[in-house]
């Protein structure tokens, strides 16, 4: 089934030391999201590529960047994680740039803990 | 400013028994209005997705209604099931927003036996 996966699904990290998360979608989708989800919090979106297009949202913290390499694999990167960064994040897919009727996929997170 | 706000914030039922969960929004001008199921430590999976014309949506056990004249929503779950417990998501799109979403902060069902 075309969906999007996220690894890994529980990713535990140092203060400090920079960690990696990945998403991959088989949906062929334009557009790739990354939130971050604190407990009990709606989704806080961080940025979005539109193909090769890097879009950052305003009050997303430079510790956090994203690559986009190829349609399929979408990464982000936290360089220096502190604690506050502890979080579920959310990598979502959609068809493009307007809303879609259909085709905003959300994988199923990675959990990340600092410790 | 957009906005999604749900109520009740959270709710426990019984095993059988329906419930309703609200979603009123703010978000101006309206495309389409999402409600998702999100099970603890998962992603959210989609259950309805409603536009400007249409007022109500099934899934299975799952009805969404929709009132774009009052700008709420509403999702009806049918003979809920342990599995039902969940947090519920509203999440409205705008048009010329792009891409972006606003979503509400959920409605934490627990289903008991």
């Amino acid at each position: 089934d075309a969906m999007v996966i996220q690894n890994p699904r529980y990713q535990v990290t140092q203060f400090g030391k920079p960690v990696t998360l990945s998403c991959s979608q088989t949906l062929n989708h334009n557009v790739m999201y990354w939130y971050q989800q604190k407990s009990s919090q709606a989704p806080k979106l961080l940025f979005h590529y539109y193909d090769k297009d890097f879009n950052n949202e305003a009050d997303t913290p430079d510790n956090f960047q994203s690559r986009r390499p190829n349609t399929s694999f979408c990464f982000l990167d936290i360089r220096s994680p502190g604690l506050g960064d502890a979080a579920m994040y959310l990598c979502a897919t959609s068809r493009d740039s307007r809303p879609a009727r259909d085709g905003y996929t959300f994988g199923s997170g990675t959990r990340l803990t600092v410790v | 400013k957009n906005q999604v706000e749900q109520s009740p914030q959270s709710l426990i039922i019984l095993e059988g028994k329906n419930c309703t969960l609200q979603c009123n929004y703010t978000v101006s001008p309206f495309s389409n209005l999402r409600w998702y199921k999100q099970d603890t430590g998962r992603g959210p999976v989609s259950l309805t997705i409603m536009t400007f014309s249409e007022n109500t949506k099934s899934n299975g056990r799952y009805t969404a209604t929709l009132d774009a004249d009052t700008k709420q929503s509403s999702l009806h779950i049918t003979a809920s099931q342990l599995s039902d417990s969940a947090s519920y998501i509203c999440v409205v799109s705008a048009v010329g927003g792009g891409n972006k979403l606003t979503f509400g902060t959920g409605t934490q069902l627990k289903v008991e036996l």
